[in-house]
Formats: C-alpha cells, structure tokens, sequence
C-alpha cells in the first residue's frame, strides 16, 4: 500500500534559519509528489508538486523540494525562515500504484522562534 | 483561480442530529473530495465522486454519506451525529487528467474547512 511518512511532528526553528520538513513516500513506481501548507483555520494550499519533470521543484513563498528516487524522499526546504512560514505542512502521494487516491502524511508543524 | 467554498466555517450540532456540510467548486472540476482532520491522524478520506451522481467510500465512510447532484456541488451528510465526528472536514476538488490518466491523481484545490463539534 502507498503510504508517506513525515518525520517530526513538531519542528522549531530560528528566523532565519534552514528549514527542513522531511518526506519518505513508499511507491513501487515513481508518484506525483506534493507539498501543501495549512495555516491556522484555514484549508490546504499547495506549495509545489513533483511530477517526473525536474527533479528540483521549485515553490511558492521560497520554498523548494528535491525528489531523491534513491532516497525516495521529498523533504521541503527553505533557506531563510520567516516568522510567516510558521503554518502546518502536509507532504502526499498519487500516481500510478496508489489506486487512484491522494495520500497525506500526518503533518509537520513548523514554529518560527523570533 | 480556483474557488472551493464551504457552506460553514463553524458548525455545532447536537448528537443524533442531521448535519449537512455543503461544498461548491467554480472551475469545473470532475473530481470532488471530502476528507476529516483530527490531530496527529492528518488527512483522511471520507468519500469522493468522480463525476455527477458518482461517489466512492474512502477510508473512514462509516456515520457519513454524501450527495452529488450536480457537477459544482459535493454535500457530506451526517444522518445522526455523534461526538466522534466532532472534527475539522475539509473539501476537496481536482481535475480529471484525461483518457488514460488516473482520475484523483491531479492536485487537489481545498476549501477553507468546517470545524464541527458535535455535543
């Protein structure tokens, strides 16, 4: 079954500072890729989608993602927190293998300390 | 852009009572999505319909139903609510990529979300 775990379910950081959201997906074959971003009370918004053309995938609000087939991760990252990036951020799955579904991981909180 | 809307942001209902989550996508979509948002379990899937009068259980049906009447529209319906359900729903729309393509595969467009607490 396709499954995408995020790793961290709380991450702190300082503005600033690098962001790294991690994302290891399970697939037998190479899936849609995707990162959405939630902030408080309100719905999913997509920061950036992979879909087997670049494998640097380059976001809104300056975030980029890398696709590592090898790895099979798709970790999130930014170079320069900003106090607004603090939000709750979903990785997920689709594509071939995954019975015509979407799967999200369980999310990563992200905290901007000023 | 695209436009999903929910029909409430804040919802409280009594247990036993019918509940009905409304959601409205504006860029002809096919493919309509209702999921729930618990923390720590992320997003799961209640159901979702791939075209008009079309719908498919999710993971997580049981309590819930859904009514697709029309292409814009996609309604949840909880016939006799009850605490558990109390969450934060979430719907969802995407295009269909075509013939041959897998159809909820596309990126899914979200409205802002329903907090339901059910008491």
């Amino acid at each position: 079954a396709q499954s995408v775990t995020q790793l961290g379910s709380h991450v702190s950081v300082s503005e600033g500072a690098l962001v790294l959201l991690r994302c290891n997906y399970s697939s037998s074959v190479p899936p849609y890729l995707f990162w959405y971003v939630q902030y408080p009370n309100q719905g999913l918004q997509l920061l950036l989608k992979y879909t087997s053309a670049a494998t640097l995938v380059k976001g809104i609000n300056g975030f980029e993602a890398e696709f590592k087939k090898s790895e099979t991760s798709f970790h999130l990252t930014k170079p320069s927190a900003h106090m607004s990036d603090a939000a709750e951020y979903f990785c997920a799955v689709s594509g071939p293998g995954t019975g015509n579904q979407f799967y999200f991981g369980t999310g990563t909180s992200l905290t901007v300390i000023p | 852009d695209v436009k999903v809307t929910q029909s409430s942001r804040y919802l409280v209902k009594r247990t036993g009572e019918k509940v009905f989550l409304e959601c409205v996508q504006d860029m002809d979509h096919e493919n309509m999505f209702w999921y729930r948002q618990d923390p720590g379990l992320g997003l799961r899937l209640i159901y979702f319909s791939y075209d008009v009068k079309m719908k498919e259980k999710g993971d997580i049906p049981e309590g819930y139903s859904v009514s697709r009447e029309k292409k814009e529209r996609f309604s949840l319906i909880l016939e006799s609510a009850s605490t558990n359900q109390t969450s934060m729903y979430l719907c969802a729309s995407s295009t269909h990529p075509g013939a041959g393509g897998l159809r909820s595969t596309d990126t899914q467009y979200f409205g802002p979300g329903t907090r339901l607490t059910v008491l």
